[in-house]
């Protein structure tokens, strides 16, 4: 079945940093979604990339849709105490008639900030 | 709040037992899904539906679980003599189909139940 191989799984890093993390699969996906999950809550979606190629911001987070279909990066600009958590992505695929689909999950990465 | 809730977020239960979970979607979405997350792990696919027609079931969805959805509004897990295996976060997730021109369906997950079995 499809599988996502999202890197790295966890980061350590300063308050102020960038941060990249990324997802690449064996198989094309439609989408690709990034979600970030807090402690006992459910994951909240990022960004969404619907086209090959596609880069979308949502303030200081940046995602990329690989021209492949295959892969995805997300990257996060001068990363603040609350950023911490652990950052999903998700591959989409869409089958037959009625449009059914399914959401692939990489394993996640970790995020600490030290202040 | 108009988005995904689920109740209850904890149940902690003995081997055996029955459980049910409720998920109720964000209204206007005519599309449900179930999730099981494990410890360190990205949320796995259990079941998807569509309005009330329950459309795709995944290999994980064992003899013991079923799912439910009468009137394509809310929907409800139930796990049947439970094991300690089957201790987990359940997500439920919702989405409308997307608009023409390209834009598609997106997931929007609840908070969870989270089951502990002893």
């Amino acid at each position: 079945g499809q599988q996502l191989n999202q890197s790295p799984q966890s980061m350590f890093i300063q308050e102020g940093e960038d941060v990249s993390m990324n997802c690449t699969s064996s198989s094309i996906f439609n989408t690709w979604l990034w979600y970030k999950q807090d402690p006992g809550e459910g994951p909240v979606l990022l960004i969404a990339l619907y086209k090959a190629g596609e880069l979308t911001s949502n303030g200081r987070l940046t995602a990329q849709f690989g021209i492949t279909r295959k892969d995805s990066f997300l990257n996060i600009s001068a990363s603040i105490p609350s950023d911490v958590g652990i950052y999903f992505c998700a591959g989409q695929l869409f089958f037959g008639l009625g449009r059914r689909q399914k959401l692939v999950f990489g394993q996640g990465t970790r995020l600490t900030i030290n202040p | 709040d108009t988005g995904v809730s689920q109740d209850p977020r904890h149940k902690i239960t003995k081997r055996g037992q029955n459980v049910t979970f409720r998920c109720d979607p964000i209204s206007e979405h005519n599309r449900l899904y179930w999730y099981r997350q494990t410890l360190g792990q990205g949320p796995e696919f259990l079941t998807y539906f569509q309005n009330e027609a329950q459309l795709e079931k995944s290999r994980l969805l064992s003899d013991r679980f079923s799912a439910e959805r009468p009137k394509g509004s809310f929907s409800t897990l139930e796990i049947q003599r439970t094991e300690q295996g089957d201790s987990a976060m359940y997500l439920c997730a919702s989405s409308t189909p997307g608009l023409a021109g390209g834009r598609t369906d997106t997931q929007y997950f609840g908070p969870g139940t989270r089951l502990t079995v002893l």
